[in-house]
């Protein structure tokens, strides 16, 4: 199985200030269509997990354009520009390429 | 667009358990139908898929043998039958669609299933 690694694992930050979570795959996530299938979800508290980010970059209707993805081939990024309180809670990197689909340990984001 | 699962409960191991989601908004038959679940405090985990015509499964090492995938088109409902339970079984058990790509875009609020003598 594809494995996906995180980091970091727990991520306390100031309201306002940015913050970076890495994500790297153990395969090329790249497709011969040119596609590269790299998605991030969110998972505030006792939330279902939302979909953020599809293949890489492209943020989801409703998605504030404070958060972005960044990356390529096997690393990968999101990036919260200013992150705001309701931003807290588990963000997991997952690869949609390879089967069995695999999701990253998740990173918790928390407010100092 | 909305996914609604239903079905978990408190159950011994070696109980069986049929877990249901109902879907509504979207051309149903088109769409992958998933399940994913996430054990307590831990992260999420793919379990199985369904193609849009029933003719295509797949599972997880983790379940396969145990586990059947279904859906009835009919009734925009996607079920995962769970045999032989036992407690690494237990979590929130969340459905979710794909289609041509675009994955896991729209979730349901899961269902619990706990396993415990």
């Amino acid at each position: 199985d594809v494995v996906m690694t995180q980091s970091p694992l727990s991520l306390p930050v100031t309201l306002g200030q940015p913050a970076s979570i890495s994500c790297k795959s153990s395969h090329s996530l790249a497709h011969t269509d040119g596609n590269t299938y790299l998605n991030w979800f969110q998972q505030r508290p006792g939330q279902s997990p939302r979909r953020l980010i599809y293949k890489v970059s492209n943020r989801d209707s409703g998605v504030p354009d404070r958060f972005s993805g960044s990356g390529s081939g096997t690393d990968f990024t999101l990036t919260v520009s200013r992150v705001e309180a309701e931003d807290v809670g588990v963000y997991y990197c997952m690869q949609g390429l390879h089967w069995p689909r695999t999701f990253g340990q998740g990173t918790k984001v928390e407010i100092k | 667009v909305q996914l609604v699962e239903s079905g978990g409960d408190l159950v011994q191991p070696g109980a069986s358990l049929r877990l249901s989601c109902a879907a509504s908004g979207f051309t149903f038959k088109n769409y992958w139908m998933h399940w994913v679940r996430q054990a307590p405090g831990k992260g999420l985990v793919w379990v199985s898929r369904v193609s849009g015509d029933g003719s295509s499964i797949t599972y997880a090492d983790s379940v396969k043998g145990r586990f059947t995938i279904s859906r009835d088109n009919a009734r925009n409902t996607v079920y995962l039958q769970m045999n032989s339970l036992s407690v690494e079984d237990a979590a929130v058990y969340y459905c979710t669609r794909d289609a041509a790509g675009n994955i896991f875009d729209v979730w349901g609020q899961g269902t619990m299933v706990t396993v415990s003598s």
